[in-house]
């Protein structure tokens, strides 16, 4: 079953916005990724938060991670044209290795 | 250099054929994956290798056959090609339950 759901969905805004992205999941997690994929093209990691970590930070990226409520923020600020892609969480909860479970996405459009 | 690649980028092929894509990483990570994207952006992991043992086996048709000769390469074989196959496959690495490095995708189109 799906671990990670994301909303919104879709996300459309200005150049210079703030975009947050929101990621809930089920089940208890090691860590949780983030990951961006541009149209037609392979997923780039952006950011790996651990379980017990609260929140990251990695340039214009702010991850936060809310194990209480398993759930987790990402917050990309003074926004670019070039950040238009879909976001993806991925909860990773395997014994061995990875085990990514990913969630629907968002898809964020930023207009110049 | 290209830390995962995956080959061939697009494959169009017709039903009931067999084929098989190829996944190599320079990375020195211990463990690959194959994970497969629907057309709604769906991805869900397939197949887990860790230093060519087989960890994570999905539920997937056994018409799917991973294959890793050694830890740096992770092969996806397809047998009796089916319309639903259709999708982008992506080949992944990492190092233990580090962040994933994936490849640029596979796009299947079974006619």
């Amino acid at each position: 079953s799906q671990q990670g759901e994301e909303d919104p969905q879709a996300l459309s805004i200005q150049e210079g916005e703030n975009a947050t992205m929101n990621c809930s999941y089920k089940t208890s997690i090691n860590n949780l990724q983030w990951y961006r994929q541009n149209s037609g093209r392979g997923l780039v990691h952006l950011i790996l938060i651990r379980s017990n970590e609260r929140e990251k930070h990695s340039g214009r990226l702010r991850v936060t991670l809310d194990t209480s409520k398993k759930s987790s923020s990402l917050l990309i600020t003074a926004s670019r044209a070039a950040d238009t892609a879909s976001y993806f969480c991925a909860t990773d909860s395997g014994t061995s290795g990875s085990r990514l479970t990913f969630g629907e996405g968002t898809q964020l459009t930023v207009n110049p | 250099d290209t830390a995962v690649s995956q080959t061939p980028k697009y494959l169009v092929t017709q039903m009931g054929n067999d084929k098989s894509i190829k996944c190599e990483q320079n990375l020195g990570h211990d463990t690959m994956y194959w994970y497969k994207q629907d057309s709604k952006k769906f991805l869900k992991i397939m197949f887990s290798y860790n230093n060519k043992e087989l960890i994570i086996n999905e539920t997937v048709p056994n018409r799917f056959s991973p294959k890793s000769p050694d830890k740096a390469h992770l092969n996806l074989h397809i047998n009796s090609l089916e319309l639903g196959d259709s999708a982008v496959y992506f080949c992944a690495s990492s190092q233990g339950k580090g962040a994933g490095t994936f490849g640029s995708g596979t796009r299947l189109t079974v006619v």
